[in-house]
């Protein structure tokens, strides 16, 4: 079964930490792995990673790959309160667009 | 991206009664999904609204419960059936388009049912 871990459930951080988001994944043909920020209701696209090693790079927001260790990780440096939120990894399926979510890792960042 | 609106926001309604959820998106898009959001749970997709044809559900999601329309390639409904407490959740359509594997959300329906 298809499945997409993510790690930790919740951290607590203060202004100006980095944090690491971890997340593994299990899909079966795997076709991309993709990261949202959920503040309320509605998920906002962060990054969709393909290819293994290659970072994309928003602001303060990286992510990379690896699809050797079917891994994905977020880096958040110098966080802002404004960063508190829960943040979803999701595999996506090639042919079908279907994702498969991770339950996410709840974040909240103390001024 | 595309800009997706859903109504209603939120709402709360009495157990055996059914609720209709509105997506609308400002461009045509070719793909429209239903996701589901229970809480503390992550998101479940419900079905993919497919354009004139019939919506295609996802295992444990049957279209007697879940009646989903598209009649165009920029809006869809999703309504919830004979209510239970177990159908409060968030719910979300997302869209994508033409050969991108990237779905945006809208801003999601709180449901609370009584």
């Amino acid at each position: 079964e298809d499945k997409v871990v993510q790690s930790p459930l919740s951290l607590v951080v203060h202004e100006g930490d980095t944090v690491t988001l971890n997340c593994s994944y299990e899909v079966t043909n795997f076709r991309s792995l993709l990261w949202y920020k959920q503040e309320k209701k509605a998920p906002t696209f962060l990054f969709m990673l393909t290819s293994s090693g290659i970072e994309k790079k928003s602001g303060r927001l990286s992510s990379i790959l690896d699809k050797k260790e079917l891994f994905s990780i977020l880096n958040i440096t110098a966080t802002q309160t404004g960063d508190s939120a829960v943040y979803l990894c999701a595999g996506s399926t090639s042919g079908t667009y279907k994702y498969i979510f991770g339950t996410g890792t709840r974040l909240k960042v103390l001024a | 991206s595309a800009v997706i609106s859903q109504k209603p926001s939120r709402d709360i309604c009495q157990r055996g009664t059914s609720l209709t959820i509105q997506c609308q998106v400002d461009s045509q898009v070719t793909m429209m999904f239903w996701y589901r959001q229970q809480p503390g749970q992550s998101l479940t997709l419900i079905a993919t609204a497919n354009q004139g044809s019939e919506a295609t559900y996802e295992s444990g999601f049957v279209i007697d419960k879940f009646p989903i329309s598209r009649p165009n390639l920029t809006f869809s409904t999703l309504t919830v059936s004979n209510m239970s407490p177990e159908d409060s959740s968030i719910y979300l359509c997302s869209v994508a388009g033409d050969g991108t594997d990237t779905q945006y959300f809208g801003p999601g329906t709180r449901l609370t049912v009584l």
